[in-house]
């Protein structure tokens, strides 16, 4: 099973400022990777897949980076509807498909 | 517009089964795989299963094995997730989930069901 590490468990960034999230996997998942923002009560929201492409409707300031074992999800200058949940997930090595155990992004 | 909706939250005791449902629409349903992944209170999102809605094959995470049964109905575009044998430990959301495309490998999930909250105590 691939484990994926996210860092840091809770990143405090304040409104304007860019944010940066990392995700290491166990081993190579390539660029089979995809990142998620999960609001309180709410299913979680596609980001970017394929390590950098973002999902249809995702603003711009929102990219992906990466290859192979690590990876980092960049918001380039945070909106008050950015302070959320972001998970990470690998779907490279399968059974089973794993996530990150979440970065909560809070406002500083 | 494209989207999965899922029935209504549960209650079961301990040693119950519960099965969820999952519709789609605005889509083709057999073009898409469909998997289940759970989120217990306070906690991350754990994966559960897939399923091949076009050639009714499944997959299920090990620890789920013989306690998880996904199944598809295609008349009505709904994919069935059943949990058998509950514990306290299967308290949680369900989400059923679509992935983009299934070329080759698994891909990522683009549409989420609301989620169905499954409690379980005696």
């Amino acid at each position: 099973e691939i484990v994926m590490t996210q860092s840091p468990a809770t990143l405090s960034v304040s409104p304007g400022e860019r944010a940066t999230l990392s995700c290491r996997a166990s081993q190579s998942v390539y660029s089979n990777l995809a990142w998620y923002q999960q609001k309180p009560g709410q299913a979680p929201r596609l980001l970017v897949y394929g390590a950098s492409t973002r999902a249809t409707g995702i603003p711009a300031r929102f990219s992906g980076s990466g290859s192979g074992t690590e990876f980092t999800l960049t918001i380039s200058s945070l909106q008050s509807e950015d302070f959320a949940l972001y998970y990470c997930q690998q779907y490279n090595n399968w059974p089973p498909i794993t996530f990150g155990q979440g970065t909560r992004l809070e406002i500083k | 517009q494209v989207q999965l909706v899922q029935s209504g939250a549960e209650v079961k005791r301990p040693g119950a089964s519960v099965k969820v449902s999952c519709k789609a629409s605005g889509y083709t349903f057999t073009s898409h795989y469909i998997h289940w992944v759970r989120q217990a209170p306070g906690q991350g999102l754990e994966w559960m299963g897939i399923i091949n809605v076009s050639a009714y094959s499944t997959s299920y995470a090990q620890k789920f094995q013989g306690r998880v049964t996904m199944t598809t109905d295609a008349s009505t575009s709904t994919v069935y997730m059943e949990v058998s044998r509950l514990r306290s430990e299967d308290t949680a959301v369900y989400y059923c989930a679509r992935e983009i495309k299934h070329v080759g490998n698994a891909d990522a999930f683009d549409i989420w069901g609301q989620g169905t909250m499954v409690t379980v105590s005696s």
